[in-house]
């Protein structure tokens, strides 16, 4: 397997223009995270789903962000419209069987809004 | 106070020698508690879980747990140069069917040759 898939690997875009950030889960996987990292904060959970279906989203920090996972090999976080803070590195990573046992990071989305 | 706290580093020791990375967390009913390394930039790895009490062994690598003073450490013996990166201790909180990871901010280990 190719593990976790993410693109883009690195975005620039200007303030106020529509972001989307893809993965791809490994097969078989069913559990999909997306987690925002850096330096001040660490690494943050934004939203979890299981099976497909979105369990957590408290850690979307505003209407702003919007993540789908229309099915098992796919999904996407939207930011809408960006803004200079949004800087960071965002991750996908994903597992099987009971949630957080062994997460399988992707390589990570390197986002900068100017 | 943070839920999960770690020393930022950077921990600079010699090559050959034992690194040992200290980890404290909150929540007293956390039941499961993972290191993760991650090299400068890439994506987090998980290298050791620890579910009890005690000591647990994989190669270089032990982890501790003590839940009575809610610490966890990592010790890397024969500390070599590859092993420099940054540590992430990570806490499992749940609540009801939720469970979420709860993230250190790492420490930088620097193992100089």
């Amino acid at each position: 397997d190719a593990g976790v898939i993410q693109s883009p690997r690195h975005e620039v875009t200007e303030m106020g223009q529509e972001v989307t950030l893809r993965c791809k889960p490994i097969s078989g996987h069913d559990y999909l995270f997306w987690y925002r990292q850096t330096m001040m904060r660490g690494l943050e959970l934004l939203i979890y789903f299981n099976n497909n279906v979105p369990i957590d989203d408290s850690g979307m920090p505003e209407d702003r962000f919007s993540a789908k996972m229309p099915n098992a090999s796919f999904s996407t976080l939207k930011i809408q419209p960006s803004e200079p803070r949004d800087s960071a590195v965002y991750f996908c990573a994903s597992s099987f069987g009971t949630a957080n046992e062994k997460l399988f990071f992707g390589s990570g989305t390197q986002l900068s809004v100017l | 106070q943070k839920e999960v706290e770690q020393n930022s580093g950077p921990l600079s020791v010699p090559e050959g020698a034992i690194a040992s990375l200290n980890c404290t967390y909150s929540d007293r009913v956390s039941q499961s508690f993972f290191w993760y390394r991650q090299y400068s930039g890439k994506s987090p790895e998980l290298i050791m879980s620890i579910y009890s009490n005690g000591d647990k062994e994989d190669g270089r690598f032990t982890a501790q747990l003590n839940k009575a003073s809610q610490y966890v450490s990592l010790l890397i013996r024969d500390s070599q140069p590859s092993d420099s990166a940054t540590y992430l201790c990570a806490v499992n909180r749940e609540a009801g069917n939720n469970r979420k990871l709860i993230w250190g901010l790492g420490t930088s280990l620097a193992v100089n040759p």
